[in-house]
């Protein structure tokens, strides 16, 4: 089946710092991927939608400039947190679809950031 | 603003019994209904999805799409103390490759 990696799973860093996240799909190419944040006893929250080679939408109230998103490649994602802050404290989790799975997407097993 | 809304819960059923998770949703140009289930601190994973009105069936889980009146459900047959989890309704909307989430159920199944 389709695997989706994101490292690391769990980082702590000081207010101010920037925490860079990476998605990766292990055995498929991903031209889409979704960054999600879920705050404690709550949903997933959509932040933004990245295609392979273009600029990533974002989702109303998410800021980019806080929140910068690259997806060189068709396996790769990168969400940098810059200048963290304590609300910033959250569960972010990739997703990838891909060509042949247009219906569905493939969901890594979460980044948990805690912000100090 | 689009919704999908479910039940608060939490719900609690005994080993063996049937759980019935409920779903509605606000944007009647919805096509493609997904139940996934997410275990504390961990990522959610996909149980099925269901795109036409009716039953489809996978195991012990049934999903039931009802279109006209806006409601998806999820069935577990057959409760295992493994089922509890928070499950999570989502839907996209046609045209769309967006999923927006419900709040979530938290069921547990008592041994």
């Amino acid at each position: 089946g389709a695997v989706v990696s994101q490292h690391p799973s769990r980082v702590i860093c000081k207010s101010g710092t920037s925490v860079k996240i990476e998605c990766r799909s292990l055995d498929f190419q991903a031209t889409t991927m979704f960054w999600y944040r879920q705050f404690p006893k709550q949903s997933l929250m959509l932040m933004a939608t990245s295609n392979e080679g273009s600029k990533a939408t974002y989702e109303q109230g998410v800021e980019k400039d806080k929140f910068l998103i690259n997806h060189a490649s068709l396996t790769l994602s990168t969400l940098t947190v810059t200048s963290a802050h304590p609300e910033d404290s959250s569960f972010y989790i990739c997703s990838a679809r891909g060509l042949t799975s247009l219906n569905e997407q493939f969901f890594g097993p979460g980044t948990r950031l805690t912000v100090l | 603003q689009k919704e999908v809304e479910q039940n608060s819960g939490p719900l609690s059923v005994p080993e063996g019994a049937i759980a019935s998770l409920n779903c509605t949703y606000s944007d009647r140009g919805s096509q493609s209904f997904f139940w996934y289930r997410q275990y504390s601190g961990k990522s959610p994973e996909l149980i099925m999805f269901i795109y036409s009105n009716g039953d489809k069936e996978d195991g012990r889980f049934t999903a039931q799409l009802n279109k006209a009146s806006q409601y998806v459900s999820l069935l577990i047959r057959d409760s295992q103390p493994s089922d509890s989890a928070t499950y999570l309704c989502a839907v996209k909307q046609g045209g769309s490759e967006k999923l927006v989430f419900g709040k979530g159920m938290k069921l547990t199944v008592n041994p």
